[in-house]
């Protein structure tokens, strides 16, 4: 059974860069692509940008030029860092595991979700 | 990049009802559609991928139908656990991928 955890502060500064690692257990990392997906509140799902586990990733083009996602399979985990954190990135973070080939994916696991707050 | 919408936003039902949701995407997206259940305090879980495929594990009272710009999810008979907020996302055309904004099914 595949499991994602995801850790991380839940309190980040304005202007500041919020940094979160999502460790997954119950099946390697190869051959499938893992992303980052947020919900604001009162929003719906937002999908941050994902990481093959080469190494290779892609953004959503709202958030790009913030988002830095990286991957470490020798401990199973995978990294978002997002930088000058305003309000509106006040969120539910969570971390999923594609199913796709990077074109047509969904998301068959999901952890439970990191709430980060931007506040001073 | 396509845009997801959910209606309704909230369904009230009682257990042992059927329910009806509903998502429009404002293009074409085949068949491409994904549905996922989510509680609070928990994981989202996949219900259903490729508009009517369902999920390893989910029950069979859940099902999805549509093609196109239309979809719906259905809950056969209302189970006390079915009570949830459900989101739709289109996998046709992506990255990105987007979703709806959900429809809670309350009591």
């Amino acid at each position: 059974q595949v499991q994602l955890q995801g850790s991380g502060p839940g309190l980040v500064r304005p202007s500041e860069t919020l940094s979160l690692t999502c460790t997954v257990s119950g099946y390697a990392m190869s051959t499938y692509y893992w992303s980052w997906i947020r919900q604001s509140p009162g929003k719906g799902l937002e999908w941050i940008g994902h990481v093959y586990y080469t190494g290779t990733t892609t953004y959503n083009p709202s958030l790009k030029s913030r988002i830095n996602i990286s991957v470490d399979t020798s401990k199973s985990q995978f990294s978002l860092k997002l930088a000058s954190v305003t309000a509106a990135d006040t969120a539910l973070y969570y971390c999923a595991r594609n199913r796709g080939s990077g074109v047509r994916d969904y998301f068959d696991y999901w952890g439970q979700g990191i709430l980060v707050t931007v506040s001073s | 990049e396509i845009v997801m919408t959910q209606s309704p936003a909230t369904l009230s039902l009682s257990p042992g009802e059927r329910a009806t949701l509903s998502c429009r995407a404002s293009q074409s997206v085949n068949r491409n559609v994904a549905w996922y259940q989510h509680k609070p305090g928990q994981a989202p879980r996949l219900l259903i991928f490729g508009a009517s495929t369902r999920a390893p594990g989910v029950p069979s009272r859940f099902s999805g139908s549509g093609s196109g710009t239309d979809f719906t999810l259905t809950i056969s008979s209302l189970e006390s656990e079915d009570f949830a907020v459900y989101y739709c996302q289109q996998h046709d055309l992506g990255p990105p991928w987007t979703f709806g904004l959900g429809t809670k099914v309350e009591f």
